[in-house]
């Protein structure tokens, strides 16, 4: 398996500009999450979902944040409109049911100006 | 909320010597543990993982040791080698819901 795949993986946009962020889990898992990481504040959930459908976005730190799932091989994290502090690396991990470890992709590097 | 921390943000060891990398949670609901490897611009890479019933457990050159008592994690890796420089995070699930809260990290430098 080649693991859970991330597309673009580095990103440079303006401030105002819509991003959108790409991720294809490992085939069979049921569970995606979304992260985000910074040395500030460290790898943070985001949000995450269960058989295509989203189970906790209390981590979506607003509502210029958006995530969806169309099906179990493909999600993705928007944000409309990119400010310079959403700047950052996006991490997207997935899990098989009954399994507590989950597998994260090489991450998305966000610089937003 | 509760959160998960580490006592050291940074540890250089020689190689050959045996690591030892700790962690302290906060959540006593927490019933799983997992600690990951992160290098340079790579995401996290599972390395062990403990659930609550457990104090130890062993895998190829790494161990984890869990004391609920004084909720203390930690990650030994003995015969430490340069490839094994990189960030280590400790992460803990807490109760019925899949979420990992994920520690600050410490930077592991293994000097040759």
């Amino acid at each position: 398996d080649a693991g859970v795949i991330q597309s673009p993986r580095h990103e440079v946009t303006e401030m105002g500009q819509e991003v959108t962020l790409r991720c294809k889990p490992i085939s069979g898992h049921d569970y995606l999450f979304w992260y985000r990481q910074t040395m500030m504040r460290g790898l943070e959930l985001l949000i995450y979902f269960n058989n295509n459908v989203p189970i906790d976005d209390s981590g979506m730190p607003e509502d210029r944040f958006s995530a969806k799932m169309p099906n179990a091989s493909f999600s993705t994290l928007k944000i409309q409109p990119s400010e310079p502090r959403d700047s950052a690396v996006y991490f997207c991990a997935s899990r098989s049911v009954g399994a507590g470890e989950q597998y994260f992709g090489p991450g998305t590097r966000l610089t937003v100006t | 909320g509760e959160s998960v921390g580490l006592h050291l943000p940074t540890l250089s060891v020689q190689e050959g010597d045996n690591s030892i990398i700790n962690c302290a949670y906060s959540n006593s609901a927490s019933d799983y543990f997992i600690w990951y490897k992160q290098e340079s611009g790579k995401g996290p890479q599972f390395i062990i993982d403990i659930r609550s019933n457990m104090d130890k457990r062993q895998g190829q050159r790494v161990t984890v040791l869990l004391n609920k008592t004084v909720k203390h994690l930690s990650l030994q890796i003995a015969a430490t080698q340069p490839g094994d420089s990189a960030v280590y995070f400790c992460a803990e699930r807490g109760g019925s819901n899949y979420k990992l809260t994920f520690g600050k990290g410490t930077l592991l430098t293994v000097n040759p």
